[in-house]
């Protein structure tokens, strides 16, 4: 089974902090990562979906890079506000695009 | 659009008893997906359905069983509950067209306690 790797498990910044996350995924035979967004009480929503070693995306103040030699893809956050407070995931496709395997998480909180 | 759609939100089974759960999109989506949310776990894939007709085993298939009833419905069914059967579970879709990975529209998930 594929193993997929998030980290921090948890973090706490202050309003207007920039933070970032890593996601670890197996390099060999990779397929395609994905980052959702969870709020509380919501269900999970897309925020990228990458394949391309060097792929860069960005929506607003959220942006997410892919190292798929190394395994590894990171997710920023740029000048956090309090509507950032989420659990993201990863998720990453390496038996096939259909099958994603995700992460635990990572939980952000955003004090004002 | 109402996306993908889930019932019933909230369950209690006692041991065995069975039930089903429904999920169903109005997206036109091919491809449809049941997980399991569990605490300090990642969502695990039990089933999914790369199109109408089709249905493969995920990570954790034990216990359920599936039926792609048409394009637009896919339910997830516990024949004999049990307590480690405890869990959140979500549907989701996505589209699939080719060899493509598109991101998963997820509904809003059934709680479903066995005791």
């Amino acid at each position: 089974i594929l193993n997929v790797e998030q980290s921090p498990q948890s973090l706490h910044v202050q309003e207007g902090d920039s933070t970032n996350f890593t996601c670890s995924f197996p390099s060999s035979n990779f397929y395609a990562l994905h980052w959702y967004r969870w709020e509380t009480a919501k269900s999970p929503e897309a925020l990228f979906v990458m394949t391309l070693n060097g792929d860069e995306k960005k929506k607003g103040r959220i942006s997410a890079t892919l190292n798929t030699k190394e395994g590894y893809s990171y997710l920023y956050i740029k000048g956090s506000q309090p509507e950032d407070s989420a659990t993201y995931l990863c998720a990453s496709s390496n038996t096939g695009f259909q099958k994603l395997v995700f992460g635990t998480g990572t939980r952000l909180l955003v004090s004002p | 659009n109402a996306g993908v759609t889930q019932t019933p939100k909230f369950q209690v089974l006692k041991t065995g008893q069975s039930m089903t759960l429904q999920c169903a999109q109005d997206m036109n989506h091919n491809s449809m997906y049941w997980y399991r949310q569990d605490p300090g776990m990642g969502l695990r894939l039990i089933y999914y359905s790369a199109s109408e007709g089709t249905t493969d085993k995920g990570e954790v298939p034990n216990g359920y069983n599936v039926s792609r009833l048409n394009k637009r419905e896919f339910s997830l069914r516990l024949e004999s509950a049990a307590p480690s059967q405890t869990s959140v579970y979500f549907c989701a879709s996505n589209p699939k067209r080719g060899a493509v990975s598109y991101e998963q529209y997820f509904g809003p998930g059934t709680r479903l306690t066995v005791t």
